[in-house]
C-alpha cells in the first residue's frame, strides 16, 4: 500500500492568515482526497484532487477558502485561507490503494487563535 | 442525500465479541469499507465488502446486505488495544470518493 507523508503535523495560526498543508505519496496515484475531521467527529470530504484538472469540491466547501494544487501524480497541497477559529480541525489527505482500501496521511492538527 | 449512521458508543469486555452496525442511504453506492482510528491517529483500513455476505479478516469480519442498506463490523476476542473509533465508509460509483459514517467509539473494559 502507499505511504503518505503529510506536513505540518500541527500548527497554531493567527486568524486571517493562511496555512498550506502538503501531502507527498511514495507512488503515483490518480486521485487524492482531502478530509476535515473536527474533534470527536467523523471525517468530512472537502474535495477530490486530480492531476491536471481543477479539484472537485463537496457541498459547503469552496475553492476560494480551500484552494488545492495537484502539480503531479505524487503530490498535493491544501490551503486553508483567511482562517477563523471555526477552521480549527484536523485535516487529512488520502489516496485510493487498490480496489479496496484507502491510505491516509497522519493528519495536520490546526488551531486558529 | 448521502448518510451512513452508526451507534455513537459501544462498550464491551475484553475477550468478548462486539458488533458495530451501519445503515446507509447513498446514491451510486458500490461498496462498504470499515476503518479504525485510535485517538490522535489516522484512520486505517480494516475490511471491505463489495458484495453481499460476510468477509473475514482475522479477528475482524464485515457483513453487507445491499437490499437492507445495512452492514456491520464484527470484532472477536476483543483486546484492550481495540478501544478506538470505528467508521463505516461508503464508496461512490465513478468518483471513488469515500463518504464516512458518523463513527462508533468502542471502549473495551478489562
Amino acid at each position: 500500500s502507499a505511504v503518505i507523508s503529510q506536513k505540518p503535523s500541527r500548527d497554531i495560526c493567527q486568524r486571517g492568515t493562511s496555512l498550506t498543508i502538503q501531502c507527498q505519496v511514495d507512488s503515483q496515484v490518480t486521485m487524492m482526497f482531502w478530509y476535515r475531521q473536527q474533534p470527536g467527529q467523523s471525517l468530512t470530504l472537502i474535495a477530490t484532487a486530480n492531476q491536471g484538472s481543477e479539484a472537485t469540491y463537496e457541498s459547503g466547501f469552496v475553492i476560494d477558502k480551500f484552494p488545492i494544487s495537484r502539480p503531479n501524480l505524487t503530490f498535493s497541497t491544501l490551503t486553508v485561507s483567511n482562517m477563523s477559529p471555526e477552521d480549527s480541525s484536523i485535516y487529512l489527505c488520502s489516496v485510493r490503494t487498490g480496489d479496496e482500501g484507502y491510505t491516509f496521511g497522519s493528519g495536520t492538527r490546526l488551531t486558529v487563535v | 442525500g448521502q448518510s451512513l449512521e452508526q451507534p455513537s458508543e459501544v462498550t464491551a469486555v475484553e475477550g468478548a465479541i462486539v458488533q458495530i452496525n451501519c445503515t446507509y442511504q447513498t446514491s451510486g453506492f458500490y461498496g462498504l469499507s470499515w476503518y479504525q482510528q485510535h485517538d490522535g491517529g489516522a484512520p486505517t483500513f480494516l475490511s471491505y465488502n463489495a458484495l453481499d455476505g460476510l468477509e473475514e479478516t482475522g479477528r475482524f469480519s464485515s457483513f453487507l446486505s445491499r437490499s437492507d442498506s445495512y452492514g456491520y463490523l464484527l470484532l472477536q476476542e476483543l483486546q484492550m488495544k481495540d478501544s478506538a473509533s470505528y467508521f463505516c465508509a461508503g464508496g461512490m460509483d465513478s468518483s471513488y470518493k469515500l463518504i464516512f459514517g458518523s463513527g462508533t467509539r468502542l471502549l473495551v473494559r478489562p
